[in-house]
């Protein structure tokens, strides 16, 4: 079965630094694009970083510079490295996976891990 | 960067109805465009890729269109599991873009 299960979220105080995780199942991470969205409570959802299959890495301009996408081909694991938190990056954290021949069009997501930064 | 307005920001409808949700972009876009619906506590679903083609499993009352900065999402008729927030989705250059929504709500 294709899934993708996320970790790493909690409550962090401004400044801090967080870990994020996306284990994947049924399919290789390295060999597909790979995004971050998250979404602040009530409201919509806000595209943060991708990966693309060749190692390529894009970033929102919210987030550039604070935050590191990455991928662990051993561990089939997608990573949000989250350093210099603000309390304006409190979200639920979801990986997903883009589908080069749908137009990225991202298909397979994960439950989503909650990011709260408060002091 | 590219904006991405959708309208209408909400609407009511009953079962049964036609919902038609518009999308556009700030500036051409060709086709790289994706619809997602997204329930409360929900992670959000691919319904339609390339602006007009449709995931595979997702019920062919979904259907999209547009191409360059105006895009639509049709819902031929409404059923009770389709109301849930919908948004658009640009993938033509990063950093990528949503709508800001569309909540689809039981008139």
């Amino acid at each position: 079965e294709v899934q993708l299960v996320e970790s790493g979220g909690g409550l962090i105080q401004p400044g801090g630094s967080l870990r994020l995780s996306c284990a994947a199942s049924g399919f290789i991470v390295s060999s597909n694009c790979m995004s971050w969205v998250r979404q602040a409570p009530g409201e919509g959802l806000e595209w943060v970083s991708v990966i693309y299959s060749g190692g390529t890495t894009y970033y929102a301009d919210s987030v550039k510079g604070r935050f590191t996408i990455s991928r662990d081909h051993s561990k089939n694991t997608l990573y949000l490295q989250m350093n210099s938190l603000r309390a304006e990056d409190t979200a639920v954290y979801y990986c997903a996976r883009g589908v080069s021949a749908s137009y990225y069009g991202m298909d397979v997501w994960g439950q989503g891990t909650t990011v709260t930064v408060s002091s | 960067d590219i904006q991405m307005t959708q309208s209408p920001s909400s609407l009511s409808a009953s079962v049964g109805d036609r919902v038609t949700i518009t999308c556009r972009a700030s500036q051409s876009i060709s086709t790289y465009l994706n619809w997602y619906q997204q329930k409360p506590g929900k992670a959000p679903k691919l319904l339609i890729y390339a602006a007009s083609s449709l995931q595979s499993g997702v019920p062919s009352r979904f259907s999209g269109s547009g191409s360059g900065t105006d895009f639509t999402l049709t819902i031929s008729s409404l059923q009770p599991e389709d109301f849930a927030t919908y948004y658009c989705q640009e993938t033509n250059s990063t950093p990528w873009a949503f709508g800001q929504g569309t909540k689809v709500e039981i008139k």
